[in-house]
């Protein structure tokens, strides 16, 4: 099992542009996550998925969006980049939610937005 | 008051010592609660869960003060491959059932020979 994986591992972005952030697990986990963190601050949630087909927004989503067309797979989308979106992004799935189930986490994706 | 605080250290300990960090939330109604750990560069990855008053696994002992609302995460005999960040980290249940997960930033561990 690779569990969660991330593409791409780093990106360098122009303010403006766009770009999608891919997340794969291969766990058969029903919920997925996009966390941000940055230093300073605790990992915050940006967007999350209950299923297949189904999205919502956590804490910061603004600037954001997501799609969840296959459970395996969960994007994250940027369409135009600000330097304020410079951060590292973590996906983690799980395999329902609740007080006692795990987050796995992927190895992270770090963003630069100049 | 913030959700989850944490003390961000570091903590410098020489290999062997006992260190201890605490943790302090808002939510009364938190249930549960976890440690995650976080190499330099990584992903978290889970440590403990904490259900009631506490929970030992081996060196790491979590403790839960649900009348202070602090929990601590003690680890005995230290090891130079302890050193980590250690996130605190509080389910938080919204108005529609989601129960998201509130991290706090994070304690600091330097394990020294």
């Amino acid at each position: 099992n690779a569990g969660v994986t991330q593409t791409p591992k780093f990106r360098v972005l122009k303010t403006g542009q766009s770009m999608t952030l891919l997340c794969a697990q291969d766990m058969n986990h029903e919920y997925m996550y996009w966390y941000r963190q940055d230093p300073g601050m605790g990992l915050r949630l940006i967007h999350y998925s209950v299923g297949e087909g189904t999205t919502a927004k956590g804490e910061v989503p603004d600037g954001y969006n997501v799609s969840r067309l296959k459970k395996q797979n969960f994007l994250l989308g940027l369409e135009s980049a600000a330097p304020s979106q410079t951060s590292v992004y973590f996906c983690a799935s799980s395999y329902l939610q609740g007080w006692s189930y795990e987050q796995y986490f992927g190895p992270g994706t770090r963003l630069t937005v100049t | 008051r913030k959700e989850v605080e944490q003390d961000p250290g570091p903590f410098n300990v020489p290999e062997g010592a006992t260190v201890a960090f605490n943790c302090t939330y808002s939510n009364s109604a938190s249930q549960s609660f976890f440690w995650y750990r976080q190499d330099c560069r990584k992903e978290p990855k889970l440590l403990m869960s904490v259900y009631s008053s506490g929970n030992e696994d081996g060196r790491f002992t979590a403790q839960l003060n649900r009348a202070s609302q602090y929990i601590s995460l003690l680890i005995r005999d230290s090891k130079l491959s302890d050193s980590a960040t250690y996130l605190c980290v509080v389910p938080h249940e919204k108005n529609t059932g989601f129960q998201k997960l509130v991290f706090g930033t994070g304690t600091r561990l330097l394990v020294s020979p």
